[in-house]
């Protein structure tokens, strides 16, 4: 079974389109991010979640909107995709909490890779 | 700001040899290490972690990696490479700020080549 999963795997779509990359953990975690890796293959974290709410946000443009109707999913929803949004995102989670501490493993799915055409 | 540094974008070693992944971090609190890998066109797989028990950390498929404080590294070694090895590896550095919810800084990655 699947940890982290996100889909679609692979998406090719035009400039100017709305699209979403769907999350889903079923690892109990309460914390869950989106990361961005771009064609140097550089990570950089988007947003964090915890218990729905929104704790990270690394100045994203506002095209893109995460969604977490509950603790197991985070959704990434971008309007109006430019070339520059090709990438791959990946989804991943973690468990948080009082005394849990930053030791925490972070689980990653395995990636949306976007491509804007 | 607590940042890595990996360095050498690219490690090219024989199989059998030594594998050698330098990772330097920069941290104002005592930080919390990681080594991530990630194989072409998949996910990252956790290999290990260091989060302030012991400096040598060992981790799967034969790597280990030291926390040096003197030096600020954390190098990644395994005494022999496997063809199964070549892959893209990231070393980095959980946030600190008094809450689990921290962010990862992660470095540029090396990508490991093994020749026969």
């Amino acid at each position: 079974d699947t940890a982290v999963s996100q889909t679609p795997k692979y998406l090719v779509t035009q400039m100017g389109n709305d699209k979403s990359i769907k999350c889903e953990q079923n690892l109990g975690h309460d914390t869950m991010y989106w990361y961005k890796q771009d064609s140097k293959k550089f990570l950089k974290i988007m947003f964090s979640y915890n218990n729905k709410e929104l704790i990270i946000n690394e100045t994203v443009p506002n095209r893109f909107s995460p969604k977490s109707p509950d603790k197991a999913h985070l959704n990434l929803h971008i309007n109006s995709l430019e070339l520059g949004d090709s990438a791959v995102y990946f989804c991943a989670s973690s468990q948080a909490g009082p005394g849990q501490g930053r030791g925490n493993t972070i689980y990653f799915g395995e990636g949306s890779w976007l491509t804007v055409v | 700001a607590q940042s890595v540094t990996q360095l050498g974008s690219h490690v090219s070693v024989s199989e059998g040899a030594l594998v050698l992944l330098r990772c330097n971090y920069s941290s104002s609190v005592p930080p919390y290490l990681f080594w991530y890998v990630q194989y072409p066109n998949q996910g990252l797989q956790l290999l290990l972690k260091y989060t302030s028990a012991a400096t040598l950390v060992k981790g799967i498929n034969g790597f280990e990696a030291e926390f040096k404080k003197s030096e600020t590294s954390f190098h990644l070694t395994k005494p022999s490479a496997h063809m199964s090895d070549a892959a893209e590896y990231f070393c980095a550095v959980r946030n600190a700020g008094g809450t689990s919810y921290g962010k990862l800084t992660f470095g540029q990655g090396t990508i490991l080549t093994v020749h026969p």
